[in-house]
């Protein structure tokens, strides 16, 4: 199946940091990239949807000045957490899928970084 | 509030025994699918149900969708010591974006299955 890759896997950044993460399509060609967080014992909840080219699409409450999405290229997308918080500690997870809108399309995960801000 | 309820929360059987998982959820769907989650991991898609579809199988897995009821259920088979991991229903509704239109994932909050060998 489809492959999709992020880094780092683990990161531990000063409170005040940026920090970036990566979320790559490793053997296909995604159009759109789903960023998740997922606190722990949690679900997974949905930050924002990137189309290539476009900008993100915020869910609600997702402050898009703080989370900042890029999604220059078909196989790249990168989430940085600016001036990261204690609060923002968190298992942060990336999907990508190959069509922007197919019905029934599977959503690839990555295996997700797990950031914590000290 | 979240589009899918999984019950139970947790769940834990011996090995051999199967595993029933349900999910409930709230408005209209376009499909329905289960991701299966291991620890501090990424999620694993499972199997993909149409709204149009009532049952689904693959491998030791059976899902069921029943649109009337809004919800779905998983059935494990013949369970593993290695199927220990979270299970997720996932609904996708369509939406407008800048970028076009996306179906994008409303998860529920899961159930723990723990399967001791």
């Amino acid at each position: 199946g489809a492959v999709v890759s992020q880094h780092p896997s683990r990161v531990i950044c000063k409170s005040g940091t940026s920090v970036k993460i990566e979320c790559r399509s490793l053997d296909f060609q995604a159009t759109t990239m789903f960023w998740y967080r997922q606190f722990p014992k949690q679900s997974l909840m949905l930050m924002a949807t990137s189309n290539e080219g476009s900008k993100a699409t915020y869910e609600q409450g997702v402050e898009k000045d703080k989370f900042l999405i890029n999604h220059a290229s078909l196989t790249l997308s990168t989430l940085t957490v600016t001036s990261a918080h204690p609060e923002d500690s968190s298992f942060y997870i990336c999907s990508a899928s190959g069509t922007s809108g197919g019905e029934g399309e599977t959503q690839y995960f990555g295996p997700g970084t797990r950031l914590l801000v000290l | 509030s979240q589009q899918g309820e999984e019950d139970p929360q947790a769940l834990s059987i011996q090995e051999g025994e199967n595993a029933t998982m349900n999910c409930s959820y709230k408005t209209s769907i376009n499909n329905l699918q289960w991701y299966r989650q291991n620890s501090g991991r990424g999620l694993v898609h499972l199997i993909l149900i149409r709204s149009n579809e009532r049952e689904k199988h693959s491998g030791r897995l059976r899902v069921t969708l029943d649109t009337s009821k809004k919800s779905s259920s998983l059935l494990i088979t013949a369970s593993r010591a290695a199927d220990t991991a979270s299970y997720f229903c996932a609904t996708d509704l369509l939406f407008p974006n800048s970028g076009g239109s996306n179906y994008k994932l409303t998860f529920g909050k899961g159930t723990l299955l723990t399967v001791n060998p």
